[in-house]
């Protein structure tokens, strides 16, 4: 147990939808990183936030967005869902804000849009 | 932009043979490389990970790899797979700007 959770575990929605996806960090992680796992794509880093902040962009949809909450929780948005967007979709948390900072992942929500 | 290429999606070894897992990356300034293992329906750990100094970097479960930079690799070994090590074995490459990019992953079967 890596101390990130992350729920929903599994989600299935219908094209055009939105849905939020939501991830607590360990306890004492500032950073809180998004990644998306497909077989079409592999794994890839969408964003990273720190203290609340945004301070890394990378390659996320545009139809997609993400905060931190005050209380370090992270939602991610994914709105205007298209097929190509079922993939699992883990965060994780970090202490520090830099890429050497070892990162904890949740377990992941598996996103199924039919 | 940076990339990461494992050669081999799927490597099979015998219990108590030699894992070698290989990571080959482009970039045009000193990276920081990490192996993550994954197993099913778990997410990722660290195994290990080169930010700078000694080469040859150990990590958890007996793994360690060498960043060798003439060569733009960081190959993964452990001397004596376990059935425990079966999992998917994912390379990566950070820059200091935070933007992260993963290899497509190298599934590992120890055949007992």
């Amino acid at each position: 147990d890596s101390g990130v959770t992350q729920t929903p575990k599994h989600l299935i929605t219908a094209t055009g939808q939105r849905v939020t996806l939501r991830c607590s960090p360990r306890s004492g992680d500032l950073s809180v990183y998004w990644y998306q796992q497909s077989l079409d794509q592999g794994l890839q880093f969408l964003i990273q936030y720190y203290n609340g902040e945004e301070r890394a962009k990378g390659n996320i949809l545009e139809r997609f967005s993400a905060q931190q909450f005050p209380d370090l929780h992270s939602e991610l948005n994914l709105s205007s869902l298209e097929l190509g967007d079922s993939a699992l979709y883990f965060c994780a948390s970090s202490v520090g804000l830099r890429a050497i900072d070892e990162q904890y992942f949740g377990p992941g929500t598996r996103l199924t849009v039919t | 932009a940076q990339s990461v290429t494992q050669l081999g999606s799927h490597v099979s070894v015998s219990e108590g043979a030699l894992v070698l897992l290989r990571c080959n990356y482009s970039s045009s300034v000193p990276p920081y490389l990490f192996w993550y293992v994954q197993y099913p329906n778990q997410g990722l750990q660290l195994l290990l990970k080169y930010t700078t100094g000694a080469t040859l970097v150990k990590g958890i479960n007996g793994f360690e790899a060498e960043f060798k930079k003439s060569e733009t690799s960081f190959h993964l070994t452990k001397p004596s797979a376990h059935m425990s090590d079966a999992a998917e074995y994912f390379c990566a490459v950070s820059d200091t700007g935070n933007q992260f990019y993963f290899g497509t992953g190298t599934s590992l079967t120890v055949i007992p």
